[in-house]
């Protein structure tokens, strides 16, 4: 069953902010949230991950409620190159090898 | 560096014929996980490889599939008799830490398109 649960989809316009949200109520202490993106036709594309602090690399920023059962990836200048599936995943860190569940993900439609 | 790399990037089966992709992962990375990305859906966890050992294949779908990775680096996917539902991408993963896990990050390549008629 999937962990997460995100909108099927989403619009953003060419150069402003796009906040993707993703809850996630179940996540464990131990889990970390991930962020993919799949543009079409290609494998997934890491973005981002966080345990418990926000973080921020040169693709997006990744912001965690305090209480973990939420998350917003920010794409702060969206282009067109950014349309794309966004996949919430959480997954744990030391008792999984790793896997990554995705769910359906959101369609995030960049438009000019 | 090259990244992941996956062939053929089509395939065409016949139903009941045998077919084998190939996974090159990044160099050096220690774990490589292999996925099914149905039409319209996310990927799917097949099995995953920590060097040669194969230490979880709980995805694999039925005993037509098998995968191996003989000396650690390049890994192939067998389906043997294939079926119409065979048909989906099959994306492999590469990760430098044991386990993918503790935030590692996982590179995908571009995957092999599968179609059975």
């Amino acid at each position: 069953d999937a962990k997460t649960t995100q909108p099927p989809s989403m619009d953003c316009a060419e150069g402003r902010a796009a906040n993707l949200p993703c809850n996630h109520s179940t996540i464990s202490g131990n889990e970390y949230v991930y962020w993919y993106r799949q543009i079409h036709s290609q494998g997934p594309q890491y973005i981002i991950h966080g345990l418990k602090n926000n973080e921020t690399n040169e693709m997006a920023s990744l912001i965690i409620t305090e209480d973990r059962k939420s998350s917003t990836l920010i794409l702060p200048h969206a282009t067109l190159r950014d349309t794309a599936v966004y996949y919430c995943i959480v997954g744990a860190t030391t008792d999984s090898w790793g896997k990554l569940q995705f769910g359906a993900g959101t369609q995030v439609v960049v438009t000019p | 560096g090259a990244g992941v790399s996956q062939s053929p990037r089509y395939k065409v089966a016949k139903r009941g014929q045998d077919v084998a992709l190939r996974c090159d992962p990044i160099s050096g990375h220690v774990s490589l996980f292999w996925y099914q990305q149905a039409l319209g859906q996310g990927p799917e966890f097949l099995t995953y490889f920590q060097n040669e050992a194969q230490l979880d294949k709980s995805g694999l779908p039925s005993d037509r599939f098998f995968a191996e990775r003989p000396e650690g680096s390049v890994s192939t996917l067998k389906i043997q008799r294939t079926q119409q539902e065979d048909s989906a991408v099959y994306l492999c993963a590469s990760s430098l830490a044991m386990w993918g896990g503790r935030g590692d990050t996982q590179y995908f390549g571009p995957g092999t398109r599968l179609t059975v008629l």
